[in-house]
């Protein structure tokens, strides 16, 4: 089926950095999410992103957060400053359409903050 | 605020016995719900989705059927395999975002 990309697969900083999570979402796919999943809790929903723009957000979604996708590449979340509780699985989604459309989602992304 | 229960894990069977995971959930909307699969390492992926109320999703022998007056969407097929063994969660969408149950981890025994 369609394929999602996740770049790094595990990253390591220290508190207080930046970092940028990368995702590489299925090429036609219009709307693009992201969720965050801590160890052995459920996936909570952070964001979705259509036509530039930011469409939904949650309360997870803190104002260190950042999403964008310059010029059709890869859709980023960058997080600024990052603190401990950041700590979790990152997983992007996309779909071609939004509502009730499927998702599609990468392997995730790692993240630990020390 | 929408939300989603299932089966709290793990849950162990026996290859060739059957399974249900229960799922429920809440919503002042009108949902289509899914259930996703994922296996270690990897991203959830769909198992099926159902949009309409009173309509079966199946898909690999598993199958759920949306039932609106319950507010249910239970899991089940009627005999497992070891490479069933994953973790699975019910999703229903809401505002553009997916409200997950809390997966259950279902783990098959040779």
């Amino acid at each position: 089926g369609p394929k999602v990309l996740q770049i790094p697969s595990h990253q390591i900083i220290d508190m207080g950095q930046m970092v940028t999570l990368n995702c590489d979402p299925v090429s036609n796919h219009l709307y693009f999410y992201w969720y965050k999943q801590i160890l052995g809790q459920q996936m909570e929903f952070l964001v979705n992103f259509y036509n530039g723009k930011v469409m939904e957000k949650s309360k997870l979604f803190k104002d260190q957060f950042s999403v964008e996708r310059p010029d059709g590449s890869y859709f980023t979340l960058k997080i600024q400053p990052t603190a401990l509780e950041d700590s979790a699985v990152y997983f992007c989604a996309s779909s071609l359409w939004g509502g009730y459309a499927e998702q599609f989602f990468g392997p995730g992304t790692r993240l630990t903050v020390l | 605020g929408d939300s989603v229960t299932q089966t709290e894990g793990p849950v162990t069977l026996s290859e060739g016995t059957s399974l249900t995971v229960n799922c429920s959930y809440e919503t002042k909307q009108y949902p289509t719900l899914f259930w996703y699969v994922q296996y270690p390492g990897e991203g959830p992926q769909l198992l099926f989705k159902v949009p309409k109320a009173n309509e079966k999703g199946s898909n690999r022998g598993f199958e759920a059927t949306y039932n609106k007056e319950a507010t249910s969407f239970h899991l089940q097929k009627a005999s497992v395999q070891e490479s069933d063994s994953a973790v699975y969660y019910c999703a229903l969408s809401s505002n553009y975002q997916l409200i997950w149950g809390s997966g259950t981890k279902l783990i098959i025994k040779p």
